[in-house]
C-alpha cells in the first residue's frame, strides 16, 4: 500500500519557468511533510518542510502548499533554474515514537537553459 | 566535512557472500536510520536506532539483514547471503535529539551490487 502517492513522475521545464510537484496521503496521522532534493549518485538533501498547522511555506525560491482537507501538499519551485535539476521526493511521518519517513516515488525534474 | 559519513560508496559481490555497511551519523545524532532505495524509487524505511536501541524494523529486514548501533554512536548494516534482489542504495541518515519528527539529514549511500 502507497502511502504517498507523488506526480508527475517527470517534469520538464524552461529556465525561469514555475516547477509544481504534487503529493497526496492516506495516513491522517502523518504530522510532518519534508521535502527531499536528490541528485545522480548523492543521498537526498532535506529540501524544506511543514508541518499541518500552516497552510504555507516558503524558503527562498521553494513554497511547500499544504491542504489538509484535502489530504494533498505540493512544491512549488519558483524561477527554476538548470541548477534545480533533479529528482525531488515528498515524505511524511506520523512523530511521536514512529520516526520514519514514507517516502513518494520521486519526481525527475528538468530545467532546461 | 561534518555530515552523515557512507562507508564504502560502492560494493560489488558475488551472490551468497556476506556484506557490511557503515555508516557514521552527524555528531551528538541520537537517531539513526537505513533506508534502501531502489532505481526509480523513493527511500524505504529498514531500521531505526534511538542511541544503541534498535526500536523500529521493516519487515523489509529479512532474517538475512542485521544492523547493529554499539555505544550509539556509528552502525553498521550486514547483509548475509546476499541475493541479487538486494542490489540497491543502502542510506542512512540521523537527526538530532528532541526533534518531534524524523528530520533526518541523509548519507551519500553505499551502492551495493550483486552479480
Amino acid at each position: 500500500q502507497q502511502q504517498v502517492k507523488q506526480s508527475p513522475q517527470s517534469l520538464i521545464v524552461q529556465k525561469g519557468g514555475i516547477s509544481i510537484i504534487n503529493c497526496a496521503y492516506e495516513n491522517t496521522a502523518f504530522d510532518y511533510f519534508p521535502w527531499y532534493q536528490q541528485f545522480p549518485g548523492k543521498g537526498p538533501a532535506l529540501l524544506i518542510a511543514i508541518r499541518p498547522d500552516v497552510s504555507e511555506k516558503k524558503e527562498g525560491r521553494f513554497t511547500i502548499s499544504f491542504n489538509k482537507s484535502a489530504k494533498q501538499f505540493s512544491l512549488h519551485i519558483m524561477d527554476s533554474q538548470p541548477g534545480d535539476s533533479a529528482t525531488y521526493f515528498c515524505a511524511a511521518d506520523s512523530g511521536g515514537s514512529n520516526y520514519k519517513l514514507t517516502f513518494g516515488k520521486g519526481t525527475l525534474l528538468t530545467v532546461n537553459p | 566535512d561534518t555530515g552523515v559519513s557512507q562507508n564504502p560508496r560502492h560494493k560489488i559481490t558475488k551472490r551468497g557472500q556476506n556484506v557490511t555497511f557503515r555508516c557514521d551519523p552527524i555528531s551528538e545524532h541520537n537517531r539513526l536510520y537505513w533506508y534502501r532505495q531502489t532505481l526509480g524509487q523513493g527511500p524505504e524505511f529498514l531500521t531505526y536506532f534511538q542511541n544503541e536501541a534498535q526500536l523500529e524494523k521493516s519487515r523489509l529486514l529479512s532474517d538475512r539483514f542485521s544492523a547493529e548501533r554499539p555505544k550509539g554512536s556509528f552502525s553498521t548494516l550486514e547483509i548475509q547471503r546476499t541475493e541479487q534482489g538486494d542490489s540497491a542504495m543502502y542510506l542512512c541518515a540521523s537527526s538530532f535529539p528532541g526533534a518531534a519528527n524524523t528530520e533526518a539529514f541523509f548519507g551519500q549511500g553505499t551502492r551495493l551490487t550483486v552479480v
